[in-house]
């Protein structure tokens, strides 16, 4: 099956710097990459997601971009405010009845 | 207006229980999970129904039965439960149509003491 490793485990940052987590896969036919945000005591949330045909994607201050050769992935965060301290998973997935393959998830901390 | 919810938030129960967690979604997905989050906070994938057909079964003891009784509901019964199932336990779903990410419900915290 898939293995999806992610670094780093936690991640602190000032406020206003930038943030990278980064995930990489095994099964070259994954085709879907999800990223999911997890605040304290709730649910995952997805916050942005890329299919493989394409290399990259943004949303305001989040991006993600996908190297499907090397198989990897990352989450990029731009201009990080204190309410962007979460958990973030990166997961991956393949098939109709997706079955999503998570990453051990990043604890990010953006400090004031 | 909850898009999955599932019930009950928190659980506190003794070991050799059995007990149910129940969830429900509204969105019309054909698809539905349940996932448990242990302490580390790794989100593992139990068990998958599509249109109330048992697709995904991960290596789960025995002791957990997944019921779909439609497909807007996927309950959760677990047997005998020891110490080493208190976990968060999230139920998903998904629409094989919009190929995007899971809609995650709330959570259910069980604690077994």
């Amino acid at each position: 099956g898939e293995n999806v490793e992610q670094h780093p485990s936690t991640l602190s940052v000032q406020e206003g710097d930038s943030a990278v987590i980064k995930c990489t896969y095994s099964d070259s036919a994954s085709n879907y990459f999800p990223w999911y945000k997890q605040e304290l005591g709730k649910r995952p949330q997805l916050i942005i997601d890329i299919r493989s045909n394409v290399g990259e994607k943004k949303d305001q201050r989040i991006a993600v971009t996908l190297n499907k050769t090397a198989k990897h992935f990352s989450l990029h965060i731009t201009e990080t405010q204190p309410e962007d301290s979460a958990v973030y998973f990166c997961a991956a997935s393949m098939g109709n009845f997706n079955k999503f393959y998570f990453g051990s998830g990043t604890k990010l901390n953006v400090k004031p | 207006d909850t898009a999955v919810s599932q019930t009950p938030k928190y659980l506190v129960t003794q070991m050799g229980n059995d007990k149910s967690i129940k969830c429900e979604q509204n969105l019309g997905h054909d698809t539905m999970y349940w996932y448990k989050q242990d302490s580390k906070k790794f989100l593992k994938i139990m068990f998958s129904y599509n249109n109330k057909e048992l697709i995904i079964n991960e290596t789960v003891p025995n002791r957990f039965s997944p019921k779909s009784p439609d497909k807007a509901h996927l309950n959760l019964h677990i047997n005998s439960l020891e110490l080493g199932d208190s976990a968060v336990y999230f139920c998903a779903s998904y629409s094989s149509n919009l190929v995007r990410g899971y809609t995650f419900g709330s959570g259910t915290r069980l604690t077994v003491v």
